[in-house]
């Protein structure tokens, strides 16, 4: 069965440094790709980038390039999304979600609540 | 940017044929995918490659198209099917995954 795990929710400070993970299991992590979506509160879905844990080719969304880090580490069937210095206005759901031209399997989300 | 147009809401009664409209000038050419999206969970694929239903999505969920218009049916709609959909394309400078505003699907 296909499984995507993400960390658990986390409340920061503005300027604080975050970085949330997305656990693969039930497939061969490698040779799928990884996107993650952005959904803020009441609103809809929006991408921001896209990661191919083999060779950890990434693709970003130009509203979130430079704003957001996106890695992977095959060994640990792990793919991350992180944050340097957030944002007030980077609170959000985020989910993880397996696939290349669609997501087939989506993981749970993992709520970032930023604020001071 | 390349955008894809839904409709903000969408009102049926049980039982009647709901039908949710997903617009862009690439849809000739892309496929157009389809989520569901119920309060408090994550996004359920419901079509692939164009009619495609993944394993447990019910056969009342089909697609059709109409040059840069995609629709969602859903027939003999359910108080279950009440929820968000988005639709999901490509575009042709290589973004993988744009969605539409969403339509909220309301059974009466």
């Amino acid at each position: 069965e296909v499984q995507l795990v993400q960390s658990g929710a986390e409340v920061k400070k503005p300027g604080e440094s975050l970085k949330i993970s997305c656990h693969g299991s039930g497939y061969s992590f490698s040779n799928y790709w990884i996107g993650w979506v952005r959904q803020m509160p009441g609103k809809g879905l929006e991408w921001m980038g896209i990661i191919f844990p083999g060779d950890s080719d990434t693709r970003y969304s130009p509203s979130f390039q430079g704003q957001v880090t996106i890695s992977a580490d095959k060994s640990i069937n792990t793919a991350y999304l992180q944050w340097s210095s957030l944002k007030a206005s980077d609170s959000a759901m985020y989910y993880c979600a397996r696939g290349g031209r669609y997501a087939d399997f989506w993981g749970p989300g993992t709520l970032v609540t930023v604020s001071s | 940017s390349y955008e894809l147009t839904q409709p903000p809401s969408v009102s049926v009664s049980p039982g009647q044929t709901a039908r949710i409209t997903c617009s862009g000038d690439a849809l000739p050419k892309q496929y157009a995918y389809w989520y569901q999206q119920k309060p408090g969970q994550a996004p359920v694929l419901v079509i692939y490659n164009y009619s495609e239903r993944p394993s447990g999505i019910p056969e009342r969920f089909s697609v059709s198209s109409s040059g840069t218009t995609v629709t969602l049916t859903i027939s003999g709609v359910q108080a279950e099917d009440e929820a968000d959909y988005y639709c999901q394309s490509g575009d042709s400078s290589g973004t993988p995954w744009v969605f539409g505003g969403g339509t909220k699907l309301t059974v009466l």
